[in-house]
């Protein structure tokens, strides 16, 4: 397993514009998250699921965000005419039940809103 | 609300000597507290973690000491090397009960000086 695969690497769209990314998690692991992260800040907690059920959501993801993990596998994460203040890192991160080693995160999406 | 704060933005250190990281957090409820590093365009990578029923976690060149009463861990990094010139997070959990979500703090740009 090659770890977290994030897909596009980077995405820069126009404000109105459509954007999803993808996850591709570790096989083994049935809890994935999506975080984001803006310049000089931590990650901030958008959503996550467990297997195929989403079961958060941060109130940071407004009704423009959609996330889905069809059958448990990967998982997308959509943005609805974007705005400018989407501009951010989006981090996917998969894990077991426990939290000993921790998430592993992939190397993220990002975003430029122009 | 920022529940979990690493105050010191930068630090700087010789090739060698310790490097001490802050955090501190305000929710009670965390019971889980993780450390991650982060090189640029990359995904945030796990380093240590500790349960709230130690205080003292140890890996190598990183120790985690964790103070419940007064909501406070820090990392130390013995010896440092200039490969561990990184951003550094806190996170914290509150368990499987909060779905092991992480909330983590603003980082710790750490450069070590050859």
């Amino acid at each position: 397993d090659t770890g977290v695969s994030q897909n596009p690497r980077h995405k820069i769209t126009k404000r109105g514009q459509n954007v999803t990314f993808r996850c591709d998690p570790i096989s083994e692991h049935n809890r994935l998250y999506w975080y984001r992260q803006t310049l000089g800040q931590g990650p901030e907690f958008l959503t996550y699921f467990q297997n195929e059920a989403q079961l958060e959501k941060s109130r940071l993801l407004s009704d423009r965000f959609s996330a889905e993990r069809p059958k448990g596998s990967f998982s997308t994460l959509e943005i609805q005419r974007t705005e400018q203040g989407d501009s951010a890192m989006y981090l996917c991160a998969s894990s077991g039940l426990g939290l000993t080693e921790g998430y592993t995160f992939g190397s993220g999406t990002r975003l430029t809103v122009v | 609300d920022q529940q979990v704060k690493q105050n010191s933005p930068s630090l700087s250190v010789q090739e060698g000597r310790i490097s001490i990281l802050n955090c501190d957090y305000t929710n009670s409820m965390f019971d889980y507290f993780l450390w991650y590093k982060k090189y640029p365009a990359e995904g945030p990578t796990f380093l240590i973690s500790i349960s709230s029923i130690k205080d003292k976690n140890e890996d190598g060149r990183f120790t985690v000491f964790l103070n419940k009463s007064a909501k406070h861990l820090s990392l130390h990094i013995v010896p440092s090397q200039p490969g561990d010139s990184a951003v550094y997070f806190c996170a914290a959990s509150a368990g499987v009960a909060a779905g092991n979500k992480l909330t983590f703090g603003g980082g710790t740009r750490v450069l070590v000086k050859p």
